[in-house]
């Protein structure tokens, strides 16, 4: 069965800390990992996805097959970059039955 | 990208009742799924919205329970039925589009609250 798993419910760092969202998943076949964020009162949007090794708004994550884990790291946190960040998979191509981690809430403090 | 507009954004419903949910895509896409996300809990797929033929849903989920429309490309509907307050949670409708940047988008969310 696919599963993903994000440790931390909350994380909390300063601004100008570098921040690691941790994501592990378990899939016997090859994943497509994804980002979603959700800033508060908006919708769900996504992030990053592992195929396009796009950084964006500074945030970057590296598929481990190894370890099975897309952490998402960013260097220098700002405070906008406080919300809800949600580690998915997909088993095949695409964005076809998306499996969701249980959430991380980054709170940047001044 | 793609507007989704998703309605009712809230209510509170009675034990027994039906809620219908609506999700309207301001541009043709091809797939529509419904998400639920129970408090604390993590988006769970309930069902793949199929134009023009019945829903394909996950282990788990019935269409008895979760009757799921979707009469066009740009339209789906999403039933709770016969509610129980462990229906309490927030529904979200998303879609795909097909092409260089194929992204999954989400509607703002219904919250569900079953007395």
């Amino acid at each position: 069965a696919q599963r993903v798993t994000q440790p931390e419910k909350l994380l909390s760092v300063f601004k100008g800390a570098p921040v690691e969202l941790k994501c592990n998943y378990s899939y016997s076949g090859s994943p497509e990992l994804f980002w979603y964020v959700q800033y508060s009162r908006q919708r769900l949007q996504l992030l990053l996805r592992h195929i396009s090794r796009e950084s964006i708004k500074g945030f970057t994550a590296d598929l481990n097959k190894g370890e099975t884990s897309f952490h998402l790291k960013k260097p220098f946190a700002q405070e906008e970059d406080s919300a809800m960040y949600y580690c998915a998979l997909s088993a095949s191509t695409g964005f076809q039955k998306l499996v969701f981690g249980t959430g991380t809430r980054l709170l940047v403090s001044p | 990208s793609a507007v989704i507009s998703q309605k009712p954004s809230r209510d509170i419903c009675q034990r027994g009742t039906s809620l219908t949910i609506q999700c309207q895509v301001d541009s043709q896409v091809t797939m529509m799924f419904w998400y639920r996300q129970q408090p604390g809990q993590s988006l769970t797929l309930i069902a793949t919205a199929n134009q023009g033929s019945e829903a394909t849903y996950e282990s788990g989920f019935v269409i008895d329970k979760f009757p799921i429309s979707r009469p066009n490309l740009t339209f789906s509907t999403l039933t709770v039925s016969n509610m129980s307050p462990e229906d309490s949670s927030i529904y979200l409708c998303s879609a795909t589009n097909s092409g260089s940047r194929e992204k999954l988008f989400f509607g703002s969310g219904t919250q569900l609250s079953v007395l």
